[in-house]
This record gives structure tokens, C-alpha cells and sequence, in this order.
């Protein structure tokens, strides 16, 4: 079974410019999860999806940061504009609440972006 | 407020010694979940193990071993004779209360095993 999917792997994009990652969640997951990864802050929760609707953003950092989830099997990040300090590693997550298996997480690749 | 403290920043063995990654958690929800997730130099997150709070038994999965101890809120993982794959970052999370499913992780133990 495919795990979860995101792309772009890599994005190397200037200041200013809109970013945009997306993730594919593994199929039949219901929570969805965006994390950020940086060596000064380590792994952060920026927001989290149940069954498509938003649960908790009080981690998106500030208005630049917007999260969708139009469907069941698809999510973006959009970061617009972007700055130099939200160059970071973003994971996906997802994961089933079904008994036996919930909330263990399971982790995208994750998208490594660099603003320059 | 949950929070989960990994007190040693980075360890360095020998291959086939054994290691103790130790994880420390505050909470207070009766009702908790931990985590370990190993971050290998390729960058992917990796499951681990899984611990409710209700289940203290201690669990072995070949050189891997965890132990739980509620009475010092720790979660401790053991590595036995280590291998040089083993090498990655190691984090220890939690999630409980009215908002499980949100996990909060610690900083990481970066674990280096020397040939």
C-alpha cells in the first residue's frame, strides 16, 4: 500500500513568491496533519484535519500560513508570501481514529523548502 | 500543557553496545498516549511503538525494548547491541486529553553508532 505522498520534494523558491505543498494521505485515514521541522523549534504541529475539517491551527504561524483539505485523499500548504525563516522541512501525516489503530501517525517523505 | 523532554542531546556508541534513549512527559490527562519515531539521515519519520497510558507492561521487539513507568512520567527506549543502522534521530511524543491525535514531541536524541 502507498504510504503517504508529498510534493514537491524540494522547492527552492524566492522571497515573496507563493509556495504551495500538497499531500496525499494514505487511504481510508481520517486525521490529516502538517508538521514543520527546524533545527531551532524541532518538530511542530501546525495544523491537523479530521474527516476534511480543520481542527486545531493554532500552530500555523501567522495569516501568511493557510492549510486546505478540499477532499478525503488530498491537502495543501500554502505559504504566501514567503520568507527566508519559513525555509524549514514540512511533513504530512495521517492516520486512522479507528480502535487498534489510533493516532499512531504515519509520515510523508516531507518537503524540503529553501527561500532565498 | 503537555510537554516531552529528551534530556540528551546527542549519544555516541560503539556497535554492539547498549544505549538508553530517555524520555521524560508532563501531562495532565488521565488518558495519554507515547510514541518513539526513529528519523533515519534520509529524512522520513518513522513508527516505532505505541504506549496507552494504561498499559505499563514493558515491550521487547528484537534489540528494541521499552519501558514505562508512570510513577516518573518516563518512557525510556533501549537499543541492545546497537548496529550502525541504528544511527538516526529518535523522538519520543505524546498525545492525550480532548485533543488526541495531536502529538507533542520532544527535541530528539541524535544516536550515533560507530564500526
Amino acid at each position: 500500500d502507498a504510504g503517504v505522498i508529498q510534493s514537491p520534494r524540494h522547492e527552492v523558491t524566492e522571497m515573496g513568491q507563493e509556495v504551495t505543498l500538497r499531500c496525499k494521505p494514505i487511504s481510508g485515514h481520517d486525521y490529516l496533519f502538517w508538521y514543520r521541522q527546524t533545527m531551532m523549534r524541532g518538530l511542530e504541529l501546525l495544523i491537523y484535519f479530521n474527516n476534511n475539517v480543520p481542527i486545531d491551527d493554532s500552530g500555523m504561524p501567522e495569516d501568511r500560513f493557510s492549510a486546505k483539505m478540499p477532499n478525503a485523499s488530498f491537502s495543501t500548504l500554502k505559504i504566501q508570501p514567503s520568507e527566508p525563516r519559513d525555509s524549514a522541512v514540512y511533513f504530512c501525516a495521517s492516520s486512522s481514529g479507528l480502535a487498534g489503530s489510533a493516532y499512531e501517525q504515519y509520515f510523508g517523505p516531507g518537503t524540503r523548502l529553501t527561500v532565498t | 500543557a503537555q510537554k516531552v523532554t529528551q534530556a540528551q542531546t546527542e549519544i555516541s556508541v560503539v556497535e554492539k553496545e547498549d544505549v538508553t534513549l530517555d524520555c521524560v512527559y508532563e501531562t495532565r490527562d488521565t488518558t495519554y498516549y507515547l510514541f518513539w519515531y526513529k528519523q533515519p539521515p534520509s529524512g522520513e519519520l518513522v513508527f516505532l511503538i505505541r504506549r496507552n497510558s494504561f498499559d505499563e507492561q514493558n515491550e521487547i521487539s528484537g534489540r528494541y525494548s521499552w519501558n514505562f513507568q508512570k510513577s516518573t512520567s518516563s518512557f525510556n527506549f533501549t537499543i541492545t547491541a546497537s548496529q550502525v543502522v541504528d544511527s538516526a534521530v529518535y523522538f519520543c511524543a505524546l498525545s492525550g486529553g480532548t485533543s488526541y491525535g495531536k502529538l507533542t514531541f520532544g527535541q530528539g536524541t541524535i544516536l550515533t553508532v560507530h564500526p
